[in-house]
């Protein structure tokens, strides 16, 4: 067992470009989320699935942001259209069924 | 909706000193709660969790109880090392674990030796 993981670690965009993270869950964990961390702040919700299906998507989650999970294994996060906003560390965790949450060292987005 | 406060640092101690880190919560229902601490360069990692009032979480000598009548669920340790200097977040979930968290905002703690 490995771990979560995600890639990249770190990521500099120009305002404008579109960026994409993956992470990597732990095998079998069926359920996989997303959340988002600023400087100072505890992480906070954005999205999560259960294998392939997408439960649940915060009010957080801008239609610029597209997540998807399409053979219920790994997961990418797309942003489109960065603005400095998005500026964050983006973790990634994994959980099997009424387990706990595992998360990943997470991916550092600046956006200059 | 639910939410987690908890008190803001930094928090800094000497080596041995006793540890106390206050968090309180707001949830409707019976949450499950969480402490997670990051170390620095490093993910998130859960220290302790508690999914019924009166249960007490333990890890690594850190401890934490599950008090539904004053919805706290304070962390304390007896003597922190200088290895304990992380940031800790206070979390809660709906359901076990398997729904998303909702986190406090951090409190990082220094120890010196």
């Amino acid at each position: 067992d490995t771990g979560v993981s995600q890639d990249p670690r770190h990521k500099i965009t120009k305002r404008g470009q579109n960026v994409t993270f993956r992470c990597d869950p732990i095998s079998e964990h069926n359920r996989l989320y997303w959340y988002r961390q600023t400087l100072g702040q505890g992480p906070e919700f954005l999205t999560y699935f259960q294998n392939e299906a997408q439960l649940e998507k915060s009010r957080l989650l801008s239609d610029r942001f597209s997540a998807e999970r399409p053979k219920g294994s790994f997961s990418t996060l797309e942003i489109q259209r960065t603005e400095q906003g998005d500026s964050a560390m983006y973790l990634c965790a994994s959980s099997f069924d009424l387990g706990w949450q595992y998360f990943g060292p997470g991916t550092r987005l600046t956006v200059t | 909706g639910n939410s987690v406060t908890q008190m803001e640092g930094p928090v800094t101690l000497s080596e041995e000193a006793f540890l106390t880190i206050n968090c309180t919560y707001t949830a409707t229902g019976y949450p499950s709660l969480f402490w997670y601490v990051q170390y620095p360069g490093e993910g998130l990692q859960l220290l302790l969790k508690a999914t019924k009032a009166d249960d007490k979480g333990s890890n690594k000598g850190f401890e934490a109880t599950y008090r539904k009548e004053t919805t706290s669920f304070h962390l304390e340790k007896g003597s922190v090392q200088v290895s304990d200097s992380a940031v800790y977040f206070c979390a809660l979930s709906e359901r076990s674990g398997n729904t998303p968290l909702v986190f406090g905002k951090g409190t990082r703690l220094s120890v010196i030796a």
